[in-house]
């Protein structure tokens, strides 16, 4: 069975300081990795994804995430926080089930707020 | 516009009545999935499809049905539904496994 681990469900920043959201997972053999975002009252949109290739991934808004399959993290990052980051960041793993099937697990999510 | 509806947004039900929340999407997209978000637990998965007649059982499947007969259609049909079912619902679909998903904008569901 796959798990997500995201350490930290709330998380407080300076404007303009590092973004650090904290993502680990569990599988057999090398998942998808995804993390989304989701705005108040909204409902999730892709931040970035890795598949296979090179193990840092770049995304929208300026965030990044890097594969660690050593560590069996994928963490993301933003080098300068914007009050327009705040929202909620999930992490998400895919990868086939027994039946062939793909399944997706998401982490129980982090609360990014920005403070001015 | 490339999109996933869901209907109704806001539902406010009585334990027992049956409802059906419906999910449609114009992308052409093979895979859909549903899922329910409470606080602290993130999305759990309730069913996924993977074309039409093809669905499976995700995370927390008890208390729910789906039914696929549409490429584009993926309704989530609460046959008796229950208070522990009050949670924000989404659907989402992809073109392919391991893509991208699209969600739609939620539906809150209260049952009382």
């Amino acid at each position: 069975a796959q798990s997500v681990t995201q350490l930290g469900s709330h998380v407080s920043v300076s404007e303009g300081a590092l973004v650090l959201l904290r993502c680990n997972y569990s599988s057999s053999v090398p998942p998808y990795l995804f993390w989304y975002v989701q705005y108040p009252n909204q409902g999730l949109q892709l931040l970035l994804k890795y598949t296979t290739g090179a193990t840092l991934v770049k995304g929208i808004n300026g965030f990044e995430a890097e594969f660690k399959k050593s560590e069996t993290s994928f963490h993301l990052t933003k080098p300068s926080a914007h009050m327009s980051d705040a929202a909620e960041y999930f992490c998400a793993v895919s990868r086939q089930n027994s039946g062939g099937y793909q399944k997706v697990t998401f982490g129980t999510g982090t609360k990014l707020q920005v403070i001015p | 516009e490339a999109q996933v509806t869901q209907n109704p947004r806001y539902l406010i039900t009585v334990t027992g009545k049956k409802l059906t929340v419906t999910c449609s999407q114009n992308m052409n997209h093979e895979y859909m999935s549903w899922y329910r978000q409470d606080p602290g637990l993130g999305l759990r998965q309730i069913y996924y499809s993977m074309n039409v007649e093809v669905t499976d059982k995700g995370d927390v499947p008890e208390g729910y049905k789906v039914s696929r007969k549409e490429k584009r259609n993926f309704p989530l049909i609460l046959e008796s539904p229950s208070p522990n079912q009050t949670s924000l619902y989404f659907c989402a679909s992809s073109l392919e496994e391991n893509n991208e998903q699209f969600f739609g904008p939620g539906t809150r569901l209260t049952v009382l």
